[in-house]
């Protein structure tokens, strides 16, 4: 079965300092791969998207950016953190016979 | 004008009760919707996916009306475990799925 796993679980960083969050699947292969972003009490927010190896679709423009190094793996990163930055970041597959998207269990960010 | 929009609720019910909220969505083109149930500071996890003709999964019923361009979601026998937000998504296009703010429901004893 797939699984879908995303770390670090909780980060607490100060402005102006980089991130990287990574995401790996399992179980599939070559799926298409999102990062979301919900900020406190907010929906959920399409930042980048991947089809594959190297593909990045971005949402909205922002500091951030997102890479896809091998078919199972998605990372998001930023060079300088803004206050702004804050959120709970999800990282999804989605199946592609149904569309269905599955969440892995989500990072939270803090930017003090 | 949203892509999706939600009554962000709170819906307070006793045990047992009904409870049924809706979710309209802005593109008609739309072709695939879905139920996720958020607990606090949890990921997403679908619920069910909506279909044409309605489903139903126990307890939970969900209906698509494309006319009006919105979906329900309807909760029978209400349990206490059943207190979350509940987040309708609507997928546009191959890629991308658009997802509501969600509804809160609370479930009381």
């Amino acid at each position: 079965s797939q699984t879908i796993h995303q770390w670090p679980a909780t980060l607490v960083q100060p402005v102006g300092s980089p991130l990287s969050l990574e995401c790996t699947v399992e179980g599939t292969s070559n799926p298409n791969l999102y990062w979301y972003r919900q900020a406190a009490g907010r929906g959920l927010q399409l930042l980048f998207y991947s089809v594959g190896i190297g593909q990045i679709s971005s949402e909205v423009p922002q500091n951030l950016s997102a890479s896809r190094p091998q078919d199972r793996q998605f990372i998001l990163s930023s060079k300088k953190l803004l206050l702004s930055d804050s959120g709970f970041y999800l990282c999804a597959w989605r199946r592609e016979d149904t569309g269905e998207l599955f969440f892995g269990e989500g990072s939270r960010l803090t930017v003090l | 004008r949203k892509e999706v929009e939600q009554d962000p609720g709170p819906f307070n019910v006793p045990e047992g009760a009904t409870v049924a909220f809706n979710c309209t969505y802005s593109n008609s083109a739309s072709q695939s919707f879905f139920w996720y149930r958020q607990d606090c500071r949890k990921e997403p996890k679908l619920l069910m996916s909506v279909y044409s003709s309605g489903n139903e999964d126990g307890r939970f019923t969900a209906q698509l009306n494309r006319a009006s361009q919105y979906i329900s979601l309807l909760i029978r026998d209400s349990k206490l475990s059943d207190s979350a937000t509940y987040l309708c998504a609507v997928n546009h296009n191959d890629y991308k799925l658009s997802f509501g703010a969600g509804t809160t429901v609370t479930v009381r004893a």
